[in-house]
């Protein structure tokens, strides 16, 4: 199987702040990697596709690059309603993977 | 509007059984790969199961190999889980998933709201 790591696991933060979040597989999986938001009491929200590709509606201060084994999840300036646990995942494999989440909350 | 709502979930002794449903609307269901994904209280997420469009293809996640059957009734427009042999380990919040086509990536594009299954005794 493949597994995910993330890193921070927790990460502290002002509004307005830049900040990325790093996600990397055992094992190469090109572009199939895929970035979730959740917030507290609620279903997970598709963020980011094929690593980069940003999910309608999703606004642009989130991105995400990489390919292979090491992707990045960036958000280019941070507003109170982006504060969430943050899961990268892998659809390279048919038994997908999550990594086991960033917390980011307020500095 | 997409729609997947879960039931079923409950509280059950160890050793029995549990057959979780997901009823969906808003797409036509048969054009789309569907899963299963927990989050046990407090943790991070961890993908269970998935099925293909005509269940051609079934997968597991090893840590329910063998205790848990995917199924889905496109008559219906529904997909199933059926859990054998539950553990405490088993209690989560299970949510219902659409793998999307936009990509060769197939993320998980539309989520439930999630039914949460509760082990013991």
């Amino acid at each position: 199987d493949i597994q995910m790591t993330q890193s921070p696991s927790s990460l502290s933060a002002s509004v307005g702040d830049r900040v990325t979040i790093t996600c990397r597989a055992s094992q190469s999986i090109s572009s199939y990697l895929n970035w979730y938001q959740q917030k507290p009491g609620k279903a997970p929200k598709l963020l980011i596709y094929a690593a980069s590709s940003l999910q309608s509606g999703v606004p642009s201060r989130f991105s995400g690059s990489g390919s292979g084994t090491d992707f990045t999840l960036t958000i280019s300036s941070l507003q109170p309603e982006d504060f969430a646990t943050y899961y990268c995942q892998q659809s390279y494999r048919t038994l997908h993977t999550f990594g086991p989440g960033t917390k980011l909350e307020i500095k | 509007e997409v729609q997947l709502v879960e039931s079923g979930g409950g509280l059950v002794q160890p050793g029995r059984s549990l057959r979780l449903s997901c009823a969906a609307s808003g797409f036509t269901f048969d054009d789309y790969a569907m899963h299963w994904v927990r989050q046990a209280p407090g943790k991070g997420l961890e993908w269970v199961s998935g099925i293909s469009w005509n269940s051609g293809n079934i997968v597991y996640a090893d840590s329910v190999k063998g205790r848990f059957t995917i199924s889905r009734d496109n008559a219906k427009n529904s997909l199933y889980l059926q859990m054998n042999s539950l553990r405490a380990e088993d209690t989560a919040l299970y949510y219902c998933v659409r793998e999307g086509t936009i990509t060769a990536e197939r993320p998980f594009d539309y989520w439930g709201q999630g039914t949460l299954v509760t082990v013991s005794s």
